[in-house]
């Protein structure tokens, strides 16, 4: 089965330039997330939807960010206008309904993204 | 508060030997699971192993077992038998109750395995 599908995996852009990240969970999963990673400050939850409804943004660091899911299949991170300070590595991740708590989110590959 | 603390950025171990990864939580939510996550150097954040708060035994999966220890609120990683691929970053993480499906990421251990 496929995996999470990011792309692109490396982007490098200038700055004040709009960045658009993309993201296809696996079939089925009703869950989203976008994450960012850094060395400062780790992994860090950006937002969340649940059947394509974004459930807690409280992570999007400022109006720069925003996400959208037009459907189960296809979501979007953008970043306009992109900033230095932006550059990280951006995963998304997806799971099944939670039954429990015993699904895991399974990851993309992640894009790393470098703002100059 | 710190929900998710990993306490030694660092660890090393020679191949073939166990080592065990520290992870300890907080949490009032009688429901919640635990998952460990490894990170290699390529980048990708791979699925390892799951402990569920009302499960009775630890879980297994393989070389990885956690030690899950209640009432220090500890879930610890054990990798036996360590091999060379199993060099990278491991992360502790938690999804507490109340229908959300957030989890919560420890700052993550860097093994390095010796030949």
């Amino acid at each position: 089965d496929a995996g999470v599908i990011q792309s692109p995996r490396h982007e490098v852009t200038e700055m004040g330039q709009e960045v658009t990240l993309r993201c296809k969970p696996i079939s089925g999963h009703d869950y989203l997330f976008w994450y960012r990673q850094t060395m400062m400050r780790g992994l860090e939850l950006l937002i969340y939807f649940n059947n394509n409804v974004p459930i807690d943004d409280s992570g999007m660091p400022e109006d720069r960010f925003s996400a959208k899911m037009p459907n189960a299949s296809f979501s979007t991170l953008k970043i306009q206008p992109s900033e230095p300070r932006d550059s990280a590595v951006y995963f998304c991740a997806s799971s099944p309904r939670a039954i429990g708590h015993n699904q895991p989110q399974h990851f993309g590959d992640g894009t790393r993204l470098s703002i100059l | 508060a710190q929900k998710i603390t990993q306490t030694q950025p660092g660890m090393f171990v020679q191949e073939k030997e166990a080592v065990t990864l520290d992870c300890t939580y907080d949490t009032s939510d009688p429901s919640y699971g635990l998952f460990w996550y490894k990170q290699p150097s390529s980048g990708e954040m791979i699925f390892l192993i799951y402990q569920g708060s009302y499960d009775q035994q630890n879980a297994t999966e393989g070389r990885y077992s956690l030690n899950f220890q209640k009432a220090r609120k500890s879930a610890n990683l054990v990798i036996s038998a360590s091999q060379l691929g199993d060099s990278a970053m491991y992360f502790c993480a938690m999804r507490e109750g109340g229908g959300y499906n957030k989890l919560i990421f420890g700052a993550g251990t860097r093994l390095a395995v010796h030949p």
